[in-house]
């Protein structure tokens, strides 16, 4: 099956500063959703982009949809301790279930 | 409007067990879809159930099964219980069958498998 692989597998940042993470596949993919999962809860969706070369920002986070579909990248500016948790790529093909990277534990030192 | 609920929160099973976890949509979504996630890693598709039917299947056994109700909610069974089934199951319901960008996932079951 796809293999979606992310990157870094866990960061550690001060209070502030810039993030950023991405999620590369050996597959095409027509829709790039990214989540976040705090500890005993499921994924919360972020944000999701459908187009190639799409980018799109929702408050401080912003991602790409990469030309080739085959990639995505993820920023989050000026971050701050609730941004804490581990965050999911995933794709969609045209079938109906998602496929998601093996996630990037982010903490932020206050 | 309420979200995804799933119950038990957490659950302890014996090794060849049989198991059921519930799952109730979010008011207004008909298609429920399910989720292992094991510990470190993503979510894995098991599959999507709607108006009642299986709908799409990821690559598990015939030993996960499940069902919707026709208000919608559903269950997920797993028979003859393997210590790999230790993991995080996760519900999610949305609007339509193939909108999964309207995906509203519960907080999940922890099933330990000893």
């Amino acid at each position: 099956g796809q293999q979606l692989n992310q990157s870094p597998q866990s960061m550690f940042i001060q209070e502030g500063e810039d993030v950023s993470m991405n999620c590369t596949s050996s597959s095409i993919f027509n829709t790039w959703l990214w989540y976040k999962q705090d500890p005993g809860e499921g994924p919360v969706l972020l944000i999701a982009l459908y187009k190639a070369g799409e980018l799109t920002s929702n408050g401080r986070l912003t991602a790409q949809f990469g030309i080739t579909r085959k990639d995505s990248f993820l920023n989050i500016s000026a971050s701050i301790p609730s941004d804490v948790g581990i965050y999911f790529c995933a794709g969609q093909t045209g079938a109906n279930n998602l496929f998601f990277g093996t996630g990037t534990r982010l903490t932020v030192i206050p | 409007e309420t979200g995804v609920t799933q119950s038990p929160t957490h659950l302890i099973k014996t090794r060849g067990q049989q198991v059921t976890l519930r799952c109730s949509s979010q008011s207004g979504h008909n298609t429920v879809s399910w989720y292992q996630q094991a510990l470190g890693q993503g979510p894995q598709f098991i599959f999507q159930y709607y108006r009642e039917e299986e709908n799409g299947r990821g690559n598990f056994p015939p030993r996960f099964s499940g069902l919707q109700f026709p208000n919608y909610s559903s269950e997920l069974n797993v028979n003859a219980l393997e210590l790999d089934d230790s993991a995080l199951y996760l519900c999610a319901s949305s609007p339509y069958q193939r909108q999964t960008y309207g995906y509203t996932f519960g907080s999940g079951t922890r099933l330990t498998v000893v």
